[in-house]
């Protein structure tokens, strides 16, 4: 059974950081793209970024982009978000998600949560 | 990047009747290598991460039933519930994965008259 569990969210000041996690099991993690999609509160789907198989090609959406950093373990079948420069708009629901394109599998998320 | 716009917001049905949800984008996503959209379907149900439903416009994902159903090419795109059960009470999103970054539609609420 595929499995995506989340962790590292909580509450952080703005200009703070956090490093999200996902660990991965009962599938080849290596073998998958992963992205990162985020939903703030009682708000739709926004696609944050994405990481190749073997790291070679990596996205980011322009509302993150010089602030967030995507990264992932194929050994340690685990994927990360490094988070710096937080703000209040990045509040939301962290979902990471396998696929390329189409997100076939969705961990049940993390909350971040950027207040003073 | 490509705007996708879904109506209704929202949508109430009666149990066993059609429910249809629109999505457009704001240019087409057929691939043309394939001739296939490049359009999904999730659900998303109160306090659960979304669920795949339907890729390349109307494939179901493996152990969806078969009352789901997508349809559409180019710029219009529908999801059909042939005949709308309890459990279908959810938010409906659309995805467009024909360019990056991969965007996705507001939502729409479905809920049971």
């Amino acid at each position: 059974e595929v499995q995506l569990v989340e962790s590292g969210g909580g509450l952080v000041k703005p200009g703070g950081s956090l490093r999200l996690s996902c660990a991965a099991s009962g599938f080849t993690f290596s073998s998958y793209s992963m992205n990162w999609v985020r939903q703030a509160p009682g708000k739709g789907l926004e696609w944050v970024s994405s990481i190749s198989s073997s790291s070679s090609y990596i996205y980011y959406a322009d509302s993150v982009k010089g602030r967030f950093t995507i990264s992932r373990d194929n050994a340690k079948k685990s994927l990360y978000l490094q988070m710096n420069s937080l703000r209040a708009e990045d509040t939301a629901v962290y979902y990471c998600a396998r696929g390329e394109a189409v997100n076939d599998y969705w961990g049940q998320g993390t909350l971040v949560s950027v207040s003073s | 990047d490509i705007v996708m716009t879904q109506s209704p917001d929202s949508l109430a049905v009666s149990l066993g009747e059609r429910a249809t949800i629109n999505c457009k984008s704001s240019q087409s996503v057929l691939y043309s290598s394939n001739n296939k959209n490049c359009l999904a379907w999730y659900q998303q149900k109160p306090g659960q991460p979304p669920k795949l439903l339907i890729y390349w416009a109307s494939t179901r994902e493996s152990g969806v039933p078969d009352r789901f159903s997508g349809s559409g090419s180019g710029t219009d795109f529908t999801l059909t519930i042939s005949s709308l059960q309890a459990e279908d009470v959810a938010v409906y999103f659309c995805q467009q994965y024909y360019s990056s970054p991969q965007t996705f539609g507001q939502g729409t609420k479905l809920e049971i008259k």
